[in-house]
Parts: structure tokens; sequence; C-alpha cells
């Protein structure tokens, strides 16, 4: 079955430095890969996600993830951190094969702490 | 333009009670999905509904059904409530239920099972 691993439950970072959160999937098709973020007692926002394409995908907020198969990675990333981004962050995977049926598998989570 | 509305936002029901959450999808989708997330964890995919059918199920027992109404909005039901069902539950829509596509989240319904 797809499964998705986010390293790290807590990230912390300064405000300015740079954001790395880390996901791996486990697939032998690249499945779409997705990041959403939550923040307290909201539902889950969509940052970005990868279909096809330009393996290097773009996001709200400054975020952006990079897609490599060689690595079953799509770790997402920003250059500097700003206090409006403490959070907790979601990666998820759709497997492709799932023709017609939308199943989004989350990770775990990480939550990034950004201090002054 | 609406995004996915829910309701009610928190509510405590008994061990064994029932329980309905409903969903508004946002204008124009017509696939919606329910996720339960437990604290600390990550959205479980509970069902999937699209054009009224459930079209794909998760690891979830029968107690947990759902239903889609001609104008795409959702409900969840839960039966015979357990502890363990205490969770956010989120309701999601797509505008199909293609693979690729953006699937937007509401804000959850808070439940807690006493």
């Amino acid at each position: 079955a797809q499964s998705v691993t986010q390293l790290g439950s807590h990230v912390s970072v300064s405000e300015g430095a740079l954001v790395l959160l880390r996901c791996n999937y486990s697939s032998s098709v690249p499945p779409y890969l997705f990041w959403y973020v939550q923040y307290p007692n909201q539902g889950l926002q969509l940052l970005l996600k990868y279909t096809t394409g330009a393996t290097l995908v773009k996001g709200i907020n400054g975020f952006e993830a990079e897609f490599k198969k060689s690595e079953t990675s799509f770790h997402l990333t920003k250059p500097s951190a700003h206090m409006s981004d403490a959070a907790e962050y979601f990666c998820a995977v759709n497997p492709v094969m799932n023709t017609g049926f939308q199943k989004l598998v989350f990770g775990t989570g990480t939550r990034l702490l950004v201090s002054p | 333009e609406t995004g996915v509305t829910q309701s009610p936002t928190h509510l405590i029901k008994t061990r064994g009670q029932q329980v309905t959450l409903r969903c508004s999808s946002q204008s124009g989708h017509n696939t919606v999905s329910w996720y339960q997330q437990a604290l600390g964890q990550g959205p479980q995919f509970i069902f999937q509904y699209y054009r009224e059918e459930e079209n794909g199920r998760g690891n979830f027992p029968p107690r947990f059904s759902g239903l889609q109404f001609p104008n795409y909005s959702s409900e969840l039901n839960v039966n015979a409530l357990e502890l363990d069902d205490s969770a956010l539950y989120l309701c999601a829509s797509s505008p199909d239920r293609s693979v690729g596509n953006t699937i937007y989240f509401g804000e959850g319904s808070w439940l807690t099972v006493v």
C-alpha cells in the first residue's frame, strides 16, 4: 500500500532562515504529490501539488517543492521563514492507479515552529 | 466563490449515540470526500462520493456511512459512536473525481465522544 513518510514531527527555525520539510513516498510508480498546511483549529489549505511536467513546483506563500523520482522524495522548502509560517504541514499522495477515485494518503505531519 | 463549508463546528456526543455531520461542497464541484483526523495524526480517508454514489471507501467500518445530494452537498453519519471516534472530521470537494485534481478542504467538524 502507498505510504508517506515525513521525517521530523517538529522542525524549529529562526525567522529569516531556510525552511526544509522532508517527505518521502513509497511507490514504484510516482504518484501525484501534494503539500497542505493546517493552521491551529483550521482545515487544510493546499500549498502546492505535482502531477506531471516540471519537477520544481512553486506554491503559495513563497513555498516550493522538488519532485525527485530517484529519491522518491518531494521535500518542501522556503528560502526565508516568517512568523506566520508556523503551522502543521502535511505531505500527501494520490496514487496514479486510482483511476476515477481520489484518495489522499497523508503523512503524519510536521509542525513548523518559527522563533523571532 | 464560496468554499467548502461544514456544520456543526463542534459537538459532543455520548458513546453509543449517532451523529450526522454536514458539508456543502464548493460551487461547481461534484465530488465530495470525508476524512477523519485524530489528534496529532494526519487525515485518514473515509469515503468519496461522486454524483450521489459512493465510489471509493477507506478502511472504516460500515457504521460510517454517507450521502450525497443532487446539489452535491453531503452528510457523514456515524452510528454506535465509540470513544475512538473523537476526531476532526474534514469534508473535501473537487471539481470532478480525476486523480490529479486539487482537493479543497473545509474547516472541519470537531467531534468529542464521552
